[in-house]
């Protein structure tokens, strides 16, 4: 119940594409989901999060939506760059949970590669 | 602001000796620092909480006597890898928040190596 289901493992996109990253939950308890991008040898970095009283939240080129019933939510990167080639993380923790907030429970991971 | 820098980004250390890795908030009070453990190619695994002054919550499964974790200050968190073997090589990465309820900033991890 605490994994966080995260696909593909791998993604190649054109230079001004969209990039798709899913994630599924099981734990209805998590209300807290941030992505994280991580470059080789580096510790990941935020890019967004969003919590689950909305639908979906927009930063720049990157959007999170997220379905609270079918428990799953996605980032769409617009404009793919190939300075966005890195690794993505989703992840999910629960706020309420004491100390839970940063207690991140996070995704197998997603390559991508933006080609020029 | 936010900074977390971890220290060394790199060691290499022989097998049977400990060696111990440095987590620090530049620019902030950590109340809370956590260390996360991540293989090549694969996901982060969360191996222990630290709260200022008090002992770390380690995760199931990670030995406590094995990766001892100090966090002595606001601003500094160390983790020890006691009588290291092979197995034990991997990226640690840690993160640091001001408190419960606010964003942990990663640092830049640490590669470690046992030979």
């Amino acid at each position: 119940q605490q994994q966080v289901k995260q696909s593909p493992q791998s993604l190649i996109v054109q230079k001004g594409g969209i990039s798709i990253i899913n994630c599924a939950y099981e734990n209805t308890a998590f209300d807290y989901f941030p992505w994280y991008q991580q470059f080789p040898g580096k510790g990941p970095a935020l890019l967004i999060a969003i919590r689950p009283d909305v639908s979906e939240k927009k930063e720049g080129r990157f959007t999170i939506s997220f379905n609270k019933s079918a428990k799953q939510f996605s980032l769409h990167i617009m404009d793919s760059q190939p300075g966005d080639s890195a690794t993505y993380f989703c992840a999910a923790s629960n706020i309420g949970f004491s100390g839970g907030y940063n207690k991140l429970i996070f995704g197998a991971g997603t390559r991508l590669a933006v080609h020029p | 602001g936010a900074v977390v820098s971890q220290h060394p980004s790199r060691v290499i250390c022989k097998s049977g000796t400990s060696v111990k890795i440095e987590c620090r908030s530049l620019d902030f009070q950590a109340t809370t620092m956590f260390w996360y453990r991540q293989f090549p190619k694969q996901s982060l695994m969360l191996m222990a909480t630290s709260n200022e002054g008090s002992k770390a919550t380690y995760e199931q499964g990670v030995e406590k006597d094995k990766f001892l974790i100090n966090h002595a200050s606001l601003t500094l968190s160390t983790l020890t890898v006691t009588s290291a073997h092979p197995e034990d090589s991997s990226f640690y990465i840690c993160s640091a928040s001001k408190s419960t309820r606010t964003e942990a900033f990663f640092g830049q991890g640490t590669r470690l190596t046992v030979v």
